[in-house]
């Protein structure tokens, strides 16, 4: 079926372990994106991506690291987790700018919530 | 400073009232889009609404309705006839020119709406 699948759904970790995230899209969407939410802070962005290869960092990328080698993935490591990282992390895509990026809505995955202990 | 502000952390409303969501935005990009999202307590992100710069009426979706008055910089999000369904938390996301040339969507904190009987 079309659309955008987080993997897993619930992780629970322990402080310095690698962990990562899965976000898979079947519309071919240039633009993905990964962001953080918590409880008093919205949706804050770590990582996007505007095309295959192309990452860049958003408002709170430390301690994370992404990588796109093919358009439809957009996999979101955490290297050493620690007790902050816990949180419920949404990966998101959207169409790409071609002139009129800016009336593309995103869609979201159902989200992971990540427990680190 | 941030560049969407959702002032109500909280509403309430009687069912079949209608009720509206504050949201101001900040940009100096003449090209810009705003959007509102719903994140029902299951914690999916819906796509509601979308509003653009240049758009010389009020965008209408069903029930829901933006009153977007550009000069004041704001885009409140209107609930018509509200249901006990609409209980949710609700965001308003701005897409404007970054730096760069990437359309990077900046969301508010949201405002948690709850509909009683």
């Amino acid at each position: 079926d079309a659309g955008i699948t987080q993997s897993p759904r619930y992780k629970i970790t322990e402080t310095g372990r690698q962990v990562t995230l899965m976000c898979h899209q079947t519309w071919s969407h240039s633009y993905m994106f990964w962001y953080r939410q918590d409880l008093g802070h919205g949706l804050r962005l770590i990582y996007y991506s505007a095309a295959a290869d192309i990452t860049d960092k958003g408002e709170v990328p430390d301690g994370y690291v992404v990588s796109r080698s093919k358009t439809e993935n957009f996999p979101l490591t955490l290297e050493s987790a620690t007790r902050s990282q816990t949180s419920v992390y949404f990966c998101a895509s959207s169409e790409s700018r071609q002139g009129v990026g800016s009336n593309q809505p995103q869609h979201f995955g159902d989200g992971t919530r990540l427990s680190i202990l | 400073a941030q560049k969407i502000t959702q002032t109500q952390p909280g509403m309430f409303v009687q069912e079949k009232e209608a009720v509206t969501l504050d949201c101001t935005y900040d940009t100096s990009d003449p090209s810009y889009g705003l959007f509102w999202y719903k994140q029902p307590s299951s914690g999916e992100m819906i796509f509601l609404i979308y509003q653009g710069s240049y758009d010389q009426q009020n965008a209408t979706e069903g029930r829901y309705s933006l009153n977007f008055q550009k000069a004041r910089k704001s885009a409140n999000l209107v609930i018509s006839a509200s249901q006990l369904g609409d209980s949710a938390m609700y965001f308003c996301a701005m897409r404007d020119e970054a730096s760069g040339g990437s359309y990077i969507p900046t969301f508010g904190r949201g405002t948690s709406l709850i509909v009683h009987p």
